[in-house]
């Protein structure tokens, strides 16, 4: 069945740089979307952007232009998503998300807590 | 940016009751419209697509309708695996954009 599963849940100093990862499995890498959202405690879903994992071109919201990068290995089917210049607010949990081109996320990944803290 | 307005933000109900969230998108996005549940510490799931499609292994109780900029998820009979978290996601344009999420809690 398709699989997304990501990585350990992290914590940060103000500043500083996280990578997520998000593997998948199951199906035609390069046939999907995927893309990242993330959830701060107890508040609603933020799209970040997509990368299309066949010839890597991405789409990012404006609000994460210049400090998200979201890269692709073919090779382990994995999907990467850095966010630079981390600050308390970029507290959440990320989740990767599969879609076709009609952007229906499904499946998603069971998320990524990353804490932002001095 | 398309806006999406959910309502209620939150609704109690009983078991056995028929529930009605609304969402609302501020420019009208014909169909593209996808309604998720998310229960705690879990990712969200998707349970309608292109605004009435039942997402395979989604139960019949779950229905979605409207089209342009007016929407509605309804659970015919609310049972006690549906006491969760819905949102609503525009697909018509980038960036998508989600609603503010409507929690059901038992009454």
């Amino acid at each position: 069945q398709v699989q997304l599963v990501q990585s350990g849940a992290e914590v940060k100093k103000p500043g500083a740089s996280v990578k997520v990862s998000c593997k998948t499995s199951g199906y035609t890498f390069t046939s999907y979307y995927i893309h990242w959202v993330r959830q701060a405690p107890g508040q609603g879903l933020e799209w970040m952007g997509r990368i299309n994992p066949s010839g890597s071109s991405t789409s990012y919201a404006q609000k994460f232009q210049g400090r998200v990068t979201m890269t692709r290995d073919t090779s382990t089917s994995t999907v990467y998503m850095e966010l630079s210049s981390l600050r308390s607010e970029d507290t959440a949990v990320y989740y990767c998300a599969r879609t076709a081109v009609t952007n229906w996320f499904d499946p998603w990944g069971q998320g990524t807590l990353v804490t932002v803290s001095s | 940016d398309i806006q999406m307005t959910q309502s209620p933000s939150s609704v109690s109900a009983s078991i056995g009751d028929r529930v009605t969230i609304t969402c609302r998108a501020s420019q009208g996005i014909g169909s593209w419209l996808a309604w998720y549940q998310q229960k705690p510490g879990k990712a969200p799931e998707l349970l309608i697509y292109a605004a009435s499609g039942l997402q395979s292994g989604v139960p019949s109780r779950f229905s979605g309708s409207g089209s342009g900029t007016d929407f509605t998820l309804t659970i015919s009979s609310l049972q006690p695996e549906d006491f969760a978290t819905y949102f609503c996601q525009q697909a018509n344009s980038f960036p998508l954009t989600f609603g503010g999420g409507t929690k059901v809690e038992i009454k």
